[in-house]
């Protein structure tokens, strides 16, 4: 079973419309942290958020929203108001502790956002 | 955030031939680095997780023999594909973490393509 589940392999959407990216992830662990990064074509990925399993709190940056909830396993991000230079994958990724010292990432397969002007 | 570079950005290299991938945490020290390699339109999947000083653990199916990981100090790590295929074609990414953090900080790719 996977650990980070993106279920949306694709999406497009015109400028200006609001999309959710969906994530559900799965842990045994009760501290985890979860991550959402972004690869334009470049390559990079670039750093979005990050939030551990104790803070359920949502967060907004922007154009950016992020709801967290436990009771789902699910850490999905909103876009609203979307522009042509948020076209890029997004991937959900999930941090656990691992050989008693070292975090390990998972990461989901992504999701390719296309935005049309 | 903490910077890491990779160097090179992009390399070609002939089919047989070995080829060194560098990874440098600039601003902070790098306890952990870990290699990923990314295939077009897939997503990053781990290789081999390395401790400064220690001997790396590479993921199940991924040839130890073949993909060399030195991580001698707390900001460098590098990669040797040796003996490099078409099929090793691919994005390699390198990331580092300090003591016992949760937060891996990324590199920004190297772009390795066999002829």
């Amino acid at each position: 079973a996977q650990k980070v589940t993106q279920a949306q392999t694709e999406i497009s959407v015109v400028e200006k419309e609001d999309v959710t990216l969906d994530c559900v992830y799965e842990t045994r662990d009760t501290t985890y942290y979860l991550f959402w990064y972004k690869q334009p074509p470049s390559g990079e990925l670039v750093f979005l958020i990050r939030r551990n399993s104790f803070d359920e709190q949502n967060e907004i940056s922007g154009r950016y929203s992020w709801n967290f909830q436990k009771s789902t396993s699910s850490f999905n991000f909103t876009i609203t108001a979307s522009q042509v230079v948020d076209s890029a994958v997004y991937f959900c990724a999930l941090s656990e502790l691992w050989g008693g010292s070292n975090y390990k990432l998972t990461f989901g397969k992504g999701t390719l956002l296309t935005v049309n002007p | 955030g903490a910077v890491v570079s990779q160097h090179p950005s992009w390399v070609i290299c002939k089919s047989g031939t070995s080829v060194k991938i560098e990874c440098r945490s600039l601003d902070f020290q790098a306890t952990t680095m870990f290699w990923y390699r990314q295939f077009p339109k897939q997503s990053l999947m781990l290789m081999a997780t390395s401790n400064e000083g220690s001997k790396a653990t590479y993921e199940q199916g991924v040839e130890k023999d073949k993909f060399l990981i030195n991580h001698a100090s707390l900001t460098l790590s590098t990669l040797t594909v040796t003996s490099a295929h078409p099929e090793d074609s691919s994005f390699y990414i390198c990331s580092g973490a300090g003591t016992e953090d949760y937060e891996q900080y990324f590199g920004p790719g190297t772009r390795l393509t066999v002829t």
